[in-house]
């Protein structure tokens, strides 16, 4: 049951120009869509977020769309740097405003930026 | 920055045997969570936490598993008669409210031979 997809594993890009992950999801209760990003080793880190009301957050150098009618969103890094080297996970949630919401994830995208 | 601390970060258990893994929320979070990842699979929720109840809890946990929060700070995840494929990455997590993210620990690698 695979309610959150990264359908790319991997993805290279050279520094400096604009990486694009892509994520879809199937579940039309999910309303709070998050980004993590994961080195070997470690815990997942928090990048950014948006809320189902929002087509668009950024933060920096990164930007999530949200797409509700096609139940895809995308996080753009850019300029990228080789230190955005890591696996990017997308989740999503549904849920009150006031609950523990579980996080469910896609699969992940190993993402390379080349010096 | 504050953390989510985990303890240890690997355990290796024999089979049948209890493990509990710990970990200390950031202190002004109020929500708290175990996921896993078993190797080369996604990160999985098993369980959230709140006002000292159980919230939520996957098809994964079940009667072996259970959680507490003993002394108002650590947060532990118990798993009664461990099986192999109990083997994975146990992340705790905790959170202020769901729009703010949540903090991840670092991990514990659990090892059942």
């Amino acid at each position: 049951d695979q309610q959150v997809k990264q359908n790319s594993p991997s993805l290279s890009v050279q520094e400096g120009r604009i990486s694009i992950l892509n994520c879809d999801y199937t579940n039309s209760m999910f309303d709070y869509f998050l980004w993590y990003k994961k080195y070997p080793a470690e815990g997942p880190t928090f990048l950014i977020s948006i809320s189902s009301i929002k087509d668009k957050n950024e933060d920096g150098r990164f930007t999530v769309f949200l797409n509700k009618s096609a139940k895809h969103l995308s996080l753009h890094i850019v300029p990228s740097q080789p230190g955005d080297s890591a696996v990017y996970f997308c989740a999503a949630s549904a849920g009150g405003a006031g609950s523990a919401r579980q996080l469910t994830f896609g699969s992940g995208t190993q993402l390379t930026v080349l010096p | 920055e504050p953390e989510v601390t985990q303890t240890p970060s690997h355990q290796v258990t024999q089979m049948g045997q209890e493990v509990i893994l710990r970990c200390v929320p950031i202190s002004n979070h109020l929500y708290f969570y175990w996921y896993r990842q078993i190797l080369g699979q996604k990160v999985e929720f098993l369980v959230s936490f709140y006002n000292n109840e159980i919230s939520e809890k996957s098809e994964i946990f079940d009667d072996q598993f259970s959680v507490e929060r003993p002394d108002g700070s650590n947060f532990t995840l118990k798993i009664r008669s461990t099986k192999l494929e109990d083997s994975a990455m146990y992340f705790c997590a905790s959170s202020e409210e769901y729009r703010y993210g949540y903090t991840f620990g670092s991990g514990t690698r659990l090892t059942v031979v």
